[in-house]
């Protein structure tokens, strides 16, 4: 139990265009999903935080603009990066909690902008 | 602010011994610490927490310490195996951090048969 998906698991795509990247609790309802990037040898840093139905909480320094998180069901996140450029490539990831301590992860999303 | 250290950027051990992974923490009191494995390319996979009136957990071979005195963590893996090579994160919720947690920058493992 406890499986969290991503999709699509990586995507190369050109400077200026959109790219949108589904988090999905496949076996559990998720009130609450957590946005992270990871740069190479870097730590999880987190993004923003998404409560179902509501507007996402950015951390300092998140352009709300550039990432667009809706939580539209409490199965269902997207994150979309919109107008993306090469300095937008990181290792994307998601997680899921259903209420408890402890969070569920998805396998990421490498996203390459070329 | 917050900041977490996990000492060794990398660690090398030999097949059967134990590995002890280091997080320390400054500044503000977590309300519980995680730790997670990571393998290359992949999402982290939750191990083990420990609240801050802790002192021990132990699943299987691991063993997770928390020193609220010495703001510090200890993760030990015993009877080390090379598919225990990962990157380990140790991650912090703050008290008052509603659900969120923030990550060490982790430690490389490796196993030498």
């Amino acid at each position: 139990g406890a499986v969290v998906s991503q999709h699509p698991s990586r995507v190369i795509c050109k400077s200026g265009t959109s790219v949108k990247i589904e988090c999905r609790s496949l076996d559990f309802q998720a009130t609450t999903m957590f946005w992270y990037r990871q740069f190479p040898k870097k730590s999880l840093m987190l993004m923003a935080t998404s409560n179902e139905g509501s507007k996402a909480t950015y951390e300092q320094g998140v352009e709300k603009d550039k990432f667009l998180i809706n939580h539209a069901s409490l199965t269902l996140s997207t994150l979309t990066v919109t107008s993306a450029h090469p300095e937008d490539s990181s290792f994307y990831i998601c997680s899921a909690t259903p209420g408890g301590d402890e969070q569920f992860f998805g396998p990421g999303t490498r996203l390459t902008v070329l | 602010s917050q900041k977490i250290e996990q000492n060794s950027e990398a660690l090398n051990i030999q097949e059967g011994k134990t590995a002890t992974l280091t997080c320390n923490y400054t500044n503000y009191s977590p309300a519980y610490l995680q730790w997670y494995r990571q393998d290359p390319g992949r999402g982290p996979v939750f191990l083990l927490l420990i609240r801050e009136n802790e002192k021990e957990k132990r699943k299987e071979r691991l063993k997770v310490t928390f020193d609220t005195t010495l703001k510090q963590s200890l993760f030990h893996i015993t009877a080390s195996q090379p598919a225990d090579s990962a990157t380990y994160l140790c991650a912090l919720r703050w008290r008052g951090g509603y659900q969120k947690v923030t990550f060490g920058t982790g430690t490389k493992l490796q196993v030498i048969p």
